[in-house]
């Protein structure tokens, strides 16, 4: 089974600390994205990545950084956290990009997820 | 902008019943829609994918169809169980993106 690990499921910070949320995937996928989820807002995407060292920015990408330096692993950063990114964050992975026509290969496969909490 | 729309937002069902998720959206230029379950405080996890070129996808008590044309699909659960509970979500891919609904919050009582 494919498996996409978060490190950390609950984090409490506070304002103004550098928060990095980990991501490892195991499946060899390309691509891995980051999506917020927020009661009434659904799931945003943050920033997403189709291969090493490369990276796109999402709907919401203000506030966050991302780093792909392996190809398994894909890492969110606040530099300086807020209250308003108190959330649930989740990673995601794929093998195929999102529109490429490819039976089954571009399902999602999402971690559980980390609450962060920001006071 | 494409935006994915589910109704109801939460349903409430005797165990054995079964019942009908709605997801309608508003670019039919798509090419797939997925089918995710989210326990609470858990990720996603993929239920069925229907590429645009198919009506339905089956798997065990679920069945998923896809009517491009008008913008919707529906999540099929036959013989619904207590197990069942958690939120459905479904998401388009248009373009390079996928876009999610915000679920359906299922309970199914005993």
């Amino acid at each position: 089974d494919v498996k996409v690990t978060q490190s950390s499921r609950y984090l409490v910070k506070r304002t103004g600390e550098k928060v990095f949320l980990e991501c490892v995937q195991d499946m060899d996928h390309e691509n891995m994205f980051w999506y917020r989820q927020d009661p009434g807002l659904g799931l945003r995407l943050i920033y997403f990545s189709y291969d090493v060292k490369m990276k796109e920015k999402g709907d919401i990408p203000e506030g966050y950084s991302v780093s792909r330096e392996k190809k398994e692993r894909f890492s969110l950063i606040l530099e300086s956290a807020s209250t308003n990114q108190t959330s649930m964050y989740l990673c995601a992975s794929s093998h195929h990009q999102p529109g490429q026509p490819s039976s089954g290969a571009n399902v999602l496969t999402f971690g559980a997820g980390s609450r962060l909490t920001v006071l | 902008k494409q935006e994915v729309t589910q109704i109801p937002a939460a349903l409430s069902v005797p165990e054995g019943e079964n019942l009908v998720l709605n997801c309608s959206f508003t670019d039919s230029a798509i090419y797939n829609l997925q089918w995710f379950r989210q326990d609470p405080g858990k990720g996603l996890t993929s239920l069925l994918l229907i590429q645009s070129s198919q009506r339905e996808q089956t798997s065990g008590r679920l069945n998923a169809s896809l009517d491009k044309s008008s913008g919707r699909s529906t999540l099929y659960i036959a013989a619904s169980q207590p197990g069942d509970s958690a939120t459905y979500l479904c998401a388009v891919t248009s373009g390079s993106r996928l876009t999610f609904g915000e679920g359906t919050q299922l309970t199914v009582n005993p």
